[in-house]
Parts: C-alpha cells; sequence; structure tokens
C-alpha cells in the first residue's frame, strides 16, 4: 500500500539529548514537510523540502533539523535547543505544483520530555 | 488578525444532524481551500478541496466557498458517529513556494448516537 510512514509511535526525550523522528513515502513525491501540532492549535510548518538534498524552513524552525538524503525519506532531529519540544509531530508529502498542495500525512509521532 | 480563524468548539450533534462548520481569513488572494479530517492521535486526510468560489459536493459532505466574505463551509448531512473527529480548514494562494498552506486550528466535532 502506497502512503507515509512515522517512527516511532511515542519518544520520549531527556534533557540536553537529541533525538530523531523517521519519516517515509512511497508515494513517489517531490514534495516532503514537516509540522508541529500543539492541544488547540493548528498545524505549525516546521521544514520542507521540495528536492532532494534541498530543503527550507517553515515558520518554526529554531531548535529543528532536517536532512533529504532521499526522495523517500525526510527525518527531523529536534535538536537540545528546542526548549518546549512535547508536541504531536507530523510528516506530509505532496507533489510540487504551483496549483495544489494536497498533503497526504503521516499518523504522527507523540514527542515527550522526561 | 489572524490569517485563518476557526471556532475550536468542542461541537456535539446527535446523529443524523446537519452539521455546518466554518472558516473565516483575512488574505484575498487564497484560492484553494482544503477540508481536513483529522481522528484522535492520528494525521489529518484530505476531505475536500476546491477552488475559488463556489459549492463542491461529494457524499454526505458539501464545501462552499464565499470569496466575497472571505467565508468557507463544510456542511455534513446525516451526520453519523463515524464522523466524530477534529476538522480543519486550510487554504493557499496561488504560486509561490510549497509550504504556504494555512491551517486553522480545527474545530472538533462529536456526533452522538
Amino acid at each position: 500500500d502506497g502512503g507515509i510512514t512515522q517512527s516511532p509511535k511515542y519518544l520520549f526525550r531527556k534533557e540536553g539529548q537529541n533525538v530523531t523522528l523517521s519519516c517515509e513515502q512511497n508515494l513517489n513525491h517531490d514534495a516532503m514537510y514537516w509540522y508541529r501540532q500543539d492541544p488547540g492549535q493548528g498545524l505549525r510548518l516546521i521544514y520542507y523540502s521540495q528536492i532532494v538534498n534541498d530543503f527550507q524552513k517553515g515558520d518554526i524552525a529554531e531548535g529543528y533539523s532536517v536532512s533529504r538524503e532521499k526522495k523517500e525519506s525526510f527525518p527531523l532531529t529536534v535538536t537540545s535547543a528546542q526548549k518546549n519540544p512535547t508536541a504531536f509531530y507530523l510528516c506530509a508529502s505532496s507533489i510540487v505544483s504551483l496549483v495544489e498542495e494536497k498533503l497526504f500525512f503521516g499518523s504522527g509521532t507523540q514527542l515527550s520530555v522526561l | 488578525q489572524k490569517e485563518v480563524e476557526q471556532d475550536p468548539g468542542p461541537l456535539s450533534v446527535p446523529e443524523g444532524a446537519i452539521v455546518s462548520l466554518n472558516c473565516t481569513y483575512s488574505n484575498s488572494a487564497f484560492q484553494y481551500f482544503m477540508w481536513y479530517r483529522q481522528y484522535s492521535r492520528k494525521g489529518p486526510e484530505l476531505l475536500m478541496y476546491t477552488y475559488s468560489s463556489g459549492n463542491k459536493e461529494d457524499g454526505r459532505f458539501t464545501a462552499q466557498v464565499d470569496k466575497s466574505s472571505k467565508y468557507i463551509s463544510l456542511f455534513i448531512r446525516d451526520s453519523q458517529p463515524s464522523d466524530s473527529a477534529t476538522y480543519l480548514c486550510a487554504m493557499r494562494d496561488y504560486g509561490g513556494s510549497q509550504g504556504n498552506l494555512i491551517f486553522g486550528k480545527g474545530t472538533k466535532l462529536s456526533v452522538k448516537p
């Protein structure tokens, strides 16, 4: 089945620790995104990538880093610089288009601080 | 003023009711309007996609866009308990780079049997 796989489903971070969230897609989409969702808040864009080896910061990129070495994969690292990392993280993908931006989402990763 | 405003609810209705969910926006350049449905602790899924003004119907769902009022709506007819979810509106303008999609905060809907 085509889709987006996020892992792990739940993740715990200790103080000063970097953690990496995995996102893999087999939809052959060029664009991939990372969003953060806090309770009662809309989705906020962290980073996005339209092509391999290139990515752009979104609205809340500070304290996060990404890489795009393969078309299928777009991992997100939450660094120790992100002081309030507890949130639900969503990865998405889409075709690259000036007119369409239909996002397909993964099931999310809940990150909590120990 | 935020770009997209959406009443967070919660909205509770009996099974079979007609549900109306709404968003207002301030950017007159928005051309593409979407509704996503998100079940608890899951990723959102695209429900409806419309371009510019007008109505679009898909089964029990109707999306309506009124660009003159900067107002979009999602109607659910004959609502079912399985429709209980959070509904997010999203919109963007024409062109520009990817990542321009603006989301509302979502309305939590509960349909009681």
